[in-house]
């Protein structure tokens, strides 16, 4: 079975619009942490966001929000006010156990494109 | 900011011989990942480093990969001999360990074509 399943190859949204990526997650461990990464283009991996599976709040950094569901076992993440340069790959990764040092398990990605 | 870098961005080899990609992590930063990603795939997990060792290894890091911490700031991952299926994007990674330490740290990716 996937660990992360990102059910959408490819998103499309007009400039100033919020959209949410879809992200559902497999684990039988109560301690575990989810991260979504962008990739652009030129293809570095940029950090965005972080949720603990025991944070009672849902995670914000500026326009990214992530939408935690724990009990169904889902991790959107929400883009407000799309702008051109959000145009890139999307990835929810996961890191199981309680360490902060445990490895990345990566989603398929989802492309996003941001017209003007 | 401190970064993670990568060199080369882009490496051509023939089958069969070896490279090494290097890296280095952000000064302060303990733990060290390499991640590779085939064209159009997602990112997957190769090894995990820590305190001049291996913590972590997935099924793809068999006996041709090895890594090393060969200094104070350099980090590398060497295949000994490179087949066509290993052209991919390697990523290295880093983690600050300690209180409030979450997100690993990328590095802009090394790119290797094998041919």
């Amino acid at each position: 079975a996937q660990k992360i399943t990102q059910t959408q190859p490819g998103m499309f949204v007009q400039e100033k619009e919020a959209v949410t990526l879809d992200c559902t997650y497999d684990t039988s461990d109560q301690s575990y942490g989810l991260f979504w990464y962008k990739q652009p283009s030129s293809g570095e991996m940029i950090f965005l966001i972080y949720q603990g599976s025991y944070d009672e709040q849902n995670a914000t950094e500026g326009r990214y929000s992530l939408n935690f569901q724990k009990a169904r076992k889902s991790a959107n993440l929400v883009i407000s006010a799309s702008q051109l340069g959000d145009s890139a790959m999307y990835f929810c990764a996961m890191r199981e156990g309680g360490t902060s040092y445990g490895k990345l398990t990566f989603g398929q990605g989802t492309i996003l494109t941001v017209h003007p | 900011e401190p970064e993670v870098t990568q060199t080369p961005s882009h490496q051509v080899t023939q089958m069969g011989q070896e490279v090494i990609l290097r890296c280095v992590p952000i000064s302060n930063h303990l733990y060290f990942y390499w991640y590779r990603q085939i064209l159009g795939q997602k990112v997957e997990f190769l090894v995990s480093f820590y305190n001049n060792e291996i913590s972590e290894k997935s099924e793809i890091f068999d006996d041709q990969f090895s890594v090393e911490r060969p200094d104070g700031s350099n980090f590398t991952l060497k295949i000994r001999s490179t087949k066509l299926e290993d052209s991919a994007m390697y990523f290295c990674a880093s983690l600050r360990l300690g209180t409030g330490a979450r997100e690993q740290y990328f590095g802009p990716g090394t790119r290797l074509t094998v041919t």
